[in-house]
């Protein structure tokens, strides 16, 4: 079964830093490029980034560019989302999502998502 | 970039069909595939349907995609609606020149 956990999530204040993991299982792993999603409660779904299997294309949405990581670890069959300079408005549900095999593919499985919350 | 407008509710009565727009500010609709998900009140979102017209194993037949040159545009149908259709359902489409995602800003159905 695929399955997808997010952790890592809760309170931070601004301007400090936050990791985000998503362990991974129930598919091969290596394969598929994988992606960040995130959900102001409410409101409708954002695009934080995505990296490729291979972790050689990277991508990432305007509002994070240049304080926000994404990684992986294939061998821990891992995702990963550094989150740096956080700001309130970055507060939010954040879903880890399976892409396909390149980064024009449907997310076919999504986690139940890790809340972060930006308060001092 | 571009941007994916969907309207903000659709409303309709059970048994009936109901279709979801989905608008490409620019850049052709067909450049690239679209992608539909329905989220349910506290759930994760759950795709329904892919590359334009796909449908994943397991999504009811009821559940259809498709673009329109014409406008532009991108559309979700769901026929025989239940009320177990109730949900939020957004769009979906890959940006070649950033190489990001972007998602519509979401619709919400009510049966």
């Amino acid at each position: 079964e695929v399955n997808l956990v997010e952790s890592g999530g809760g309170l931070v204040q601004p301007g400090r830093s936050l990791r985000l993991s998503c362990a991974a299982s129930g598919f091969k792993f290596d394969d598929y490029a994988m992606h960040w999603v995130r959900q102001v409660p409410g409101k409708g779904l954002e695009w934080v980034a995505g990296v490729s299997w291979d972790s050689g294309r990277i991508a990432y949405g305007d509002s994070v560019k240049g304080r926000f990581t994404i990684s992986r670890d294939n061998a821990k069959t891992a995702l990963y989302l550094q989150m740096d300079s956080l700001r309130s408005e970055d507060m939010a549900l954040y879903y880890c999502a399976k892409g396909g095999p390149s980064g024009i593919d449907a997310f076919d499985m999504w986690g139940q998502g890790t809340m972060v919350t930006v308060s001092s | 970039n571009f941007m994916l407008t969907q309207p903000h509710s659709v409303s309709e009565s059970p048994g009936k069909t109901v279709t979801i727009s989905c608008t490409r500010s620019s850049g052709r609709i067909a450049s690239s595939y679209v992608h539909w998900y329905q989220q349910r009140p506290g759930r994760s979102p759950t795709n329904v349907i892919y590359e334009d017209n796909q449908r994943p194993s397991g999504v009811p037949n009821r559940f259809s995609g498709s673009i329109d040159t014409s406008s532009n545009s991108a559309s979700l149908t769901i026929s025989g609606l239940t009320t177990e259709d109730e949900a939020d359902y957004y769009c979906q489409s890959y940006d070649s020149n950033t190489r990001g995602v972007v998602f519509g800003g979401g619709t919400t159905l009510t049966v």
